[in-house]
């Protein structure tokens, strides 16, 4: 079963609008982190956050997490033409053994940014 | 610092051929993980390495498909008598030793296509 669901799967703004991208998942987690993927090339982490933290900042960006829900949000301020991508959460399942570091990731959102 | 590493970054194959792609993770990693992403869809999971162990193989299709991560060199994940379906990218990422707070740094990918 998939275990990210990301909405919406697409969203059209105008630069230095903010832009919100949701992510819910089904199990269990030690931690989310969320992905950045220009066209043709790989995923750029972006931000983690732990089970234990409900939110969490870096520059622009801005993630909650809401266990209780199992859900998490992404949220991008005074958005650029150039954060034009796909944005992609990935969680990372509690418990050791063979799950260890297996990132399971959502199907994304696809954000443009016009200038 | 150089980043992952994949190569080739385009791979042509006819049905029934070979596939090679090889990763070398980023210095100073001794974990790689590889991914495979359908047009238009989020990453899935397919094997975690760690130098000369699969750790955990369970996205990895049953047949065809293997992976290794020697001693010396870089990670190769080897699909045999490929057919149409396997045209994908396919994504390689590391991370240092333990921890399950640690983000996973990926390559620009290995895109295939079968004829």
């Amino acid at each position: 079963s998939q275990q990210g669901e990301e909405d919406p799967q697409a969203l059209s703004i105008q630069e230095g609008e903010n832009a919100t991208m949701n992510c819910s998942y089904k199990t269990s987690i030690n931690n989310l982190q969320w992905y950045r993927q220009n066209s043709g090339r790989g995923l750029v982490h972006l931000i983690l956050i732990r089970s234990n933290e409900r939110e969490k900042h870096s520059g622009r960006l801005r993630v909650t997490l809401d266990t209780s829900k199992k859900s998490s949000s992404l949220l991008i301020t005074a958005s650029r033409a150039a954060d034009t991508a796909s944005y992609f959460c990935a969680s990372h399942l509690r418990a050791g053994g063979t799950s260890y570091g297996k990132l399971t990731f959502g199907q994304g959102t696809i954000l443009t940014v016009h200038p | 610092n150089a980043g992952v590493m994949q190569n080739p970054r385009h791979l042509v194959r006819r049905r029934g051929q070979e596939a090679r792609l090889r990763c070398s993770p980023m210095k100073g990693h001794s974990h790689v993980y590889w991914y495979r992403q359908l047009p238009e869809e989020g990453l899935k999971f397919m094997v975690y390495l760690q130098k000369e162990n699969i750790i955990d193989e369970s996205g990895m299709p049953k047949e065809r498909f293997s992976a290794e991560f020697p001693k010396e060199g870089p990670s190769i994940l080897r699909i045999q008598q490929v057919v149409r379906g396997d045209s994908a990218a396919y994504f390689c990422a590391s991370s240092p030793g333990t921890g399950s707070f640690q983000p996973q740094h990926f390559g620009d990918g290995t895109r295939l296509s079968i004829l």
